[in-house]
Parts: structure tokens; C-alpha cells; sequence
């Protein structure tokens, strides 16, 4: 079956530190790769998106490269800040899969000034 | 504007009452979901409707009960409320099938304390 694996959590860096969360997946086919976000007390929305192998997403300072031959979509960000203290999701999407997409367990950054 | 809304926000109700959540999109989309999220912010889908009708059915209690009147609206209803439906419930809409590599939106969410 699909899924998804990330990185467990909580992740606790000081302002301006380098952040990764690692990402990797199984999946029966090609899937489209995401990282979703949710800030404390909304729902979540998208952070960046890759469709195919080697793509890049990015957006906010944040990075991640769709990685077929590790099967894997780490996210990446050079400085966080304090603002970026949130829950990030993993997900992956695959024509076959019946509609369904598939949701890491979230890691929970938390980043002190 | 807000894309997908959804009420109430919070819902402080006793074991064994019957409860509705309202969800409404005005993106246009053609799909909407209801998402659980539990309280370590595991989140399972529970029901997909595209054009009205229902293409997923998670492993979801039958006390659990979505209605689809249109494409902008997914309704959740639930009967007999138990402990353990306390979560965060969360709509969500997305431009033909998420499996297609469409981007879901998400409501705000509406969290569920069952007493």
C-alpha cells in the first residue's frame, strides 16, 4: 500500500537555526508530493508541491525536492523564525489510489527567540 | 472571503446527543472530504464526495453520516455521541480528486469535546 513516513516530532530549534524534516514514502506508482502546515488553532494549507521526480517545490524559505531513487521529499528551510512554529505534514496523492490522499502522523516545530 | 467555512468552530455537547457541522466552499471545486484529527494531531479522511457523491468511506462508525445537497456543501452528522469522537473535525475541498495531485484546502476546523 501508499505511505507516508516523516520525521518524529517535536522538533525544538532557536531562531535563525537550519531546519530539515525528513519525508520518504512507498508507493505503488508516480505520486505528487506535498508539505502542508498548520499554525496553532487553524486548519492546514499547503506549503509546497512537487509532481514529478527532481522538482523542487518551494515557498516561505522552505524547500523540498521530490527524490525518486531515496523515495523521499525532505523539508528544508535555511533560518527559521519564530512565526514558523507549526505542525508540517507529508502527503502524497496517486491517481490510483482511489481519491485518497495519503498523510504523514505531522512533526511539531517549535522554534524559541 | 473565506474558501472552505465550516460551524461551529467549537462544540461542547454530552454523551449520546445527536450534533451537526456545516461545511461550505466557495472555491468552485467539484470534491470535498471531512478529515479527523485526533489529539496527537493524527489525521485520518473519513468521507470524499465528488459532484454529490460519495467515492470514499473510510472504516467510519454508521453513527457517522455525511450529506452532500450540492458541491458547495458537506454536511457531518452524528448520532449518539461517544468520548471518543471528541477530536478536531476538518472540511476540506480540492479541484477534481486529490489523488490527481490537486491541492487540498482546509477549514478551519470545528473541534468536538464530547463530555
Amino acid at each position: 500500500g501508499n505511505s507516508v513516513t516523516q520525521m518524529e516530532g517535536p522538533v525544538t530549534l532557536s531562531e535563525e537555526a537550519f531546519l530539515t524534516i525528513n519525508c520518504t514514502y512507498t508507493a505503488t506508482g508516480y505520486p505528487s508530493l506535498f508539505w502542508y502546515v498548520q499554525y496553532p488553532g487553524e486548519g492546514l494549507q499547503l506549503l509546497l508541491k512537487a509532481t514529478k521526480a527532481d522538482d523542487k517545490g518551494s515557498n516561505k524559505g522552505f524547500e523540498a525536492t521530490y527524490r525518486k531513487e531515496t523515495t523521499s521529499f525532505h523539508l528544508e528551510k535555511g533560518s527559521v523564525q519564530v512565526s514558523d512554529s507549526a505542525v508540517y505534514f507529508c502527503a502524497l496523492s496517486l491517481n490510483t489510489n482511489a481519491g485518497k490522499s495519503t498523510f504523514g502522523d505531522g512533526t511539531t516545530l517549535t522554534v524559541k527567540p | 472571503d473565506t474558501a472552505v467555512s465550516q460551524t461551529p468552530k467549537y462544540l461542547v455537547t454530552q454523551m449520546g446527543n445527536d450534533k451537526s457541522i456545516k461545511c461550505e466552499q466557495n472555491l468552485g471545486h467539484d470534491t470535498m472530504y471531512w478529515y479527523k484529527q485526533d489529539s496527537k494531531k493524527f489525521l485520518k479522511i473519513m468521507f470524499s464526495y465528488n459532484n454529490k457523491e460519495l467515492i470514499i468511506n473510510e472504516t467510519v462508525p454508521n453513527r457517522f453520516s455525511p450529506k452532500s445537497p450540492d458541491k458547495a456543501h458537506l454536511n457531518l452528522h452524528i448520532n449518539s455521541l461517544e468520548l471518543g469522537d471528541s477530536a478536531v473535525y476538518f472540511c476540506a475541498s480540492s479541484q477534481g480528486q486529490a489523488s490527481s495531485g490537486n491541492t487540498i484546502y482546509f477549514g478551519e476546523g470545528s473541534w468536538l469535546t464530547v463530555v
